[in-house]
């Protein structure tokens, strides 16, 4: 079992630049998440799916757009991507409990 | 959610146990406390959860306060890849909650040799 993977890694960005972070889960899991991380800050949600067809606003999710595309995959797109998206973004999915939730290794973009 | 105050770091000698307090005085009697660690540049990991009853599992164990108004996550024998940010999280588990984590600052938890 991978867990939760995320792709890619890293990535730079120039501002106006589209680009789509992807998630996949190896789990089972109905539930997924997208929550990005700004330095020194705690995780702030952006997306959630409950289920697959289904997703629903987060937090923080202007300048964001979600895809729950299966079951397995939940991706996040950035259509015009500015300097304030500079961050970590975290993919995470729900187990049995939404609330005990798995998370991937983080996708590290920077918008210049 | 009622919301968490954690002291923002805290040191522990490495082999002895490592208690990290949270205070939730508003909580209400549907809403769970979760504790979630991050160590540094990785994803949140899971630790424990509970409602009312003291907890334990292989990684911590979740001491509740009769009132529910505090609770404390011990690590037993803290090792150094213990070293993470310690987030306590309280919310309504179930119906439209949704999992909707909410991380405040968390305490540091430094563990030395």
């Amino acid at each position: 079992n991978a867990g939760v993977t995320q792709t890619p890694k890293f990535q730079v960005l120039k501002t106006g630049q589209s680009m789509t972070l992807q998630c996949a889960q190896d789990m089972n899991h109905n539930s997924m998440y997208w929550y990005r991380q700004d330095p020194g800050m705690g995780l702030r949600l952006i997306y959630y799916s409950a289920s697959e067809g289904t997703t629903d606003k987060g937090e923080v999710p202007n300048g964001y757009n979600v895809s729950r595309l299966n079951k397995r995959e939940f991706s996040l797109r950035l259509e015009s991507a500015a300097p304030s998206q500079t961050s970590v973004y975290f993919c995470a999915s729900g187990g049995q409990r939404q609330e005990t939730q798995y998370f991937g290794p983080g996708t590290r973009l920077l918008v210049l | 959610d009622a919301k968490t105050t954690q002291p923002t770091s805290m040191d522990c000698a490495e082999g002895r146990a490592a208690n990290l307090p949270c205070n939730h005085s508003t909580i209400s009697g549907n809403e769970y406390v979760y504790w979630y660690r991050q160590i540094h540049s990785q994803g949140p990991q899971y630790i424990i959860h509970g409602l009312k009853n003291n907890e334990t599992n292989e990684m911590a164990s979740l001491i509740i306060t009769e009132d529910r108004k505090s609770s404390t996550l011990i690590l037993p024998h803290a090792t150094l890849r213990d070293t993470a940010v310690y987030y306590c999280i309280v919310l309504y588990a179930g119906g439209t909650s949704y999992g909707k984590l909410t991380f405040g600052q968390g305490t540091i938890l430094t563990v030395h040799p």
